[in-house]
């Protein structure tokens, strides 16, 4: 059964600072990996989607990583700000039968100190 | 605007009654999924539905309940056998299985008194 692993659990760091989130998975068998963005009390808003046979998706200061082999994927956000802080959150999409939807991370919860 | 809508925001129930949580979608995606969120969890599928008037269970589908008779509609109950239900509800949607990312509502709060 896919298992989902995100590290740290949490993290606060200083405005402007880079930094990287990850997400590990036991299983390669995949169609995607999908980062969302969660706000306290909200639904889940989706940052990036990397399908199964790309490396890296980028949008704005936000770049994905995906390496099927090693069964990770790494969320890297660049001059970080007040307005990222969140829960985020990795879900893949399995490809070896079974139930559709996604098997998710339990996130990690980001604070960016102004 | 084109979207997924839940409804209501916050759900009380006391213990042994019914409720139906809804949830709408006008952006003409066959599939669409109950998750439930407990507090610092990741979320767990409940049901998914990749057709009208079809529909799957998930890894946690005990003490709730289903239906899509409608492309736009796919209401979930939470029944008394679901020992505990008190958690986030969240209905997603998609275009079809594969390598298309999900849409999230945003999500009904239940609380049982």
């Amino acid at each position: 059964k896919q298992e989902v692993t995100q590290i740290p659990a949490a993290l606060s760091v200083p405005e402007g600072e880079n930094l990287v989130l990850n997400c590990s998975f036991t299983d390669s068998a995949i169609y995607n990996l999908q980062w969302f963005r969660q706000d306290p009390g909200k639904g889940l808003t989706s940052l990036l989607l990397i399908q199964s046979s790309q490396r890296e998706q980028t949008s704005g200061r936000l770049n994905a990583s995906l390496d099927k082999s090693s069964g990770r994927s790494t969320l890297y956000i660049a001059a970080s700000q007040p307005g990222d802080s969140a829960t985020y959150l990795c879900a893949i999409e399995h490809s070896g039968g079974g139930a559709d939807g996604l098997t998710f991370g339990k996130g990690t919860h980001l604070i960016i100190q102004p | 605007d084109g979207g997924i809508t839940q409804s209501p925001k916050y759900l009380f129930r006391k213990e042994g009654q019914n409720v139906t949580l809804s949830c709408e979608q006008n952006l003409n995606h066959d599939a669409m999924y109950w998750y439930r969120q407990d507090p610092g969890q990741g979320l767990r599928l409940i049901y998914y539905s990749q057709i009208v008037n079809d529909f799957q269970k998930g890894d946690i589908a005990e003490g709730y309940s289903v239906s899509r008779e409608k492309k736009e509609s796919f209401p979930l109950t939470v029944t008394s056998a679901q020992k505990n239900p008190t958690a986030f509800y969240l209905c997603a949607s998609r275009p079809r299985r594969g390598y298309n990312e999900q849409f999230f509502g945003p999500g009904t709060r239940l609380t049982v008194l």
